[in-house]
């Protein structure tokens, strides 16, 4: 079993829907819980970080945390075109940093 | 401030060959993390170096090694290269090892083909 499972998608939605991202993850230790953005040819990019349960809220971004159920989330508001990337969960305890596989995400326009 | 970079941008070597990829850490930051990133798949975790010392390795064979220097630039070294040592691989920095567990800086990455 990984460490952090992650749907690869592709995810195909229209402009302005709401975009759900989801992983699971299996260690306990994990005590950081990150999203990425990655867009083609390039490196990953932050965009939330938390270390708690709960909601976690940024601009059109809302992550959330549930430590019981070993499961979190990443919430697009009205996404957009250029919201289309790959979004990677992530997570961390002892300074190493394990990652999903990535969801891909088309937002059409 | 200076972000990650890292060079060369893309590289194609032969299998049983040698490899030598770089990365400059963003300015302030003195911990480095190398990951491989096959296709289609998230980063793997191959080491880190905290103030020119390996902190941590993943499950990658001793063939792949790396150094970090006092100006905290690092390189990632492949011995005896493989068909499927093929991927891009990321270097990310940090300016601690605590931020290591919160915010990655990554470099957008040497895209190596293994013929």
């Amino acid at each position: 079993q990984k460490e952090v499972e992650q749907d690869p998608g592709p995810l195909s939605v229209p402009e302005g829907a709401i975009v759900s991202l989801n992983c699971t993850y299996s260690n306990s230790a994990f005590q950081y819980f990150m999203w990425y953005r990655q867009y083609s040819r390039k490196g990953p990019e932050l965009l939330m970080y938390t270390y708690s349960s709960g909601n976690k809220e940024d601009g059109r971004f809302t992550a959330q945390v549930d430590k019981s159920s070993k499961y979190i989330s990443l919430f697009i508001r009205d996404s957009q075109p250029s919201d289309s990337a790959t979004y990677l969960c992530a997570m961390a305890g002892g300074f190493k940093t394990i990652f999903g596989a990535g969801t891909r995400l088309f937002v059409k326009a | 401030e200076t972000g990650v970079t890292q060079s060369p941008t893309h590289l194609i070597k032969t299998r049983g060959q040698q490899v030598t990829l770089r990365c400059s850490s963003q300015s302030g930051h003195n911990t480095v993390s190398w990951y491989q990133q096959a296709l289609g798949q998230g980063p793997q975790f191959i080491f880190q170096y905290y103030r020119e010392e390996e902190n941590g390795r993943g499950n990658f064979p001793p063939r792949f090694s790396g150094l970090q220097f006092p100006n905290y630039s690092s390189e990632l070294n492949v011995n005896a290269l493989e068909l499927d040592d093929s991927a891009l691989y990321l270097c990310a920095s940090s300016r601690d090892l605590q931020e290591t567990n919160e915010k990655l800086f990554f470099g957008s990455g040497t895209q190596l083909s293994v013929l």
